[in-house]
């Protein structure tokens, strides 16, 4: 299993600024993943953090809106850029964690809220 | 497109009944599906994997079967218990690397 810690669990913004969210997980892992989910909505994939090269992003979502930094295998983190009330959310990091035969594990998430 | 339904109400039964849940899809043939539990204000949490070539999956009290003429998975529980109550998420996946695709959920009340 992988223990996922992430940070802030809540925060509230003011529109036009940014929010940087941690991810940090206690072993290496290969995949991780960045999703998002609305009020009363599924999880949606925004993109994978790739380590050592730039993220991979879903349609609909941009690298200039969701910067994503990978510095190593066990950290990464998400930045919602210049936020407006459609970005409130909460925002999930995910892992697969080694020879767990494709399952994901989550984090508790970040429950953003842009005034 | 790909798209995924579960029932979007929540479903209300007693203790010690069995809890049905439904998970359809289409546009897609997934190589394998999952299902997690979610807990409000916490991240999802695995709970069965069960693939093409399997049609049925048990853990403890929970069943799985995955029918891929009809596009559907059913999610059972037995035995139910108020701590079972959550919502339920399914993911259909096509395979390649682990980029999973959620259905909505359904929420589970189990009353005592």
């Amino acid at each position: 299993s992988a223990v996922i810690s992430q940070k802030p669990s809540r925060d509230i913004c003011q529109r036009g600024t940014s929010l940087t969210i941690q991810c940090q997980v206690d072993s290496q892992v290969t995949m991780m993943f960045w999703y998002r989910q609305q009020p009363g909505q599924s999880l949606t994939l925004i993109a994978t953090a790739n380590q050592g090269s730039e993220a991979t992003y879903e349609s609909g979502f941009v690298i200039d809106k969701f910067p994503i930094s990978r510095p190593n295998l066990t950290f990464s983190t998400l930045t919602v850029s210049n936020m407006s009330p459609e970005d409130s959310s909460i925002y999930l990091c995910s892992v697969e964690a080694r020879g767990t035969n494709e399952k994901l594990f989550f984090g508790s998430g970040t429950q953003l809220s842009v005034l | 497109s790909q798209k995924i339904e579960q029932n979007s109400e929540a479903l209300n039964i007693q203790e010690g009944k069995t809890a049905t849940l439904t998970c359809n899809y289409t546009n897609y043939s997934p190589a394998y599906l999952q299902w997690y539990r979610q807990d409000p204000g916490r991240g999802p949490v695995f709970l069965l994997l069960i693939r093409e070539n399997e049609k049925e999956k048990r853990k403890e009290r929970l069943k799985v079967t995955f029918d891929t003429t009809l596009k559907q998975s059913l999610f059972h529980i037995t035995a139910s218990q108020p701590a079972d109550s959550a919502t339920y998420l399914c993911a259909p996946t096509s395979g390649g690397y682990n980029k999973l695709i959620f259905g909505a959920g359904t929420r589970l009340a189990v009353h005592p």
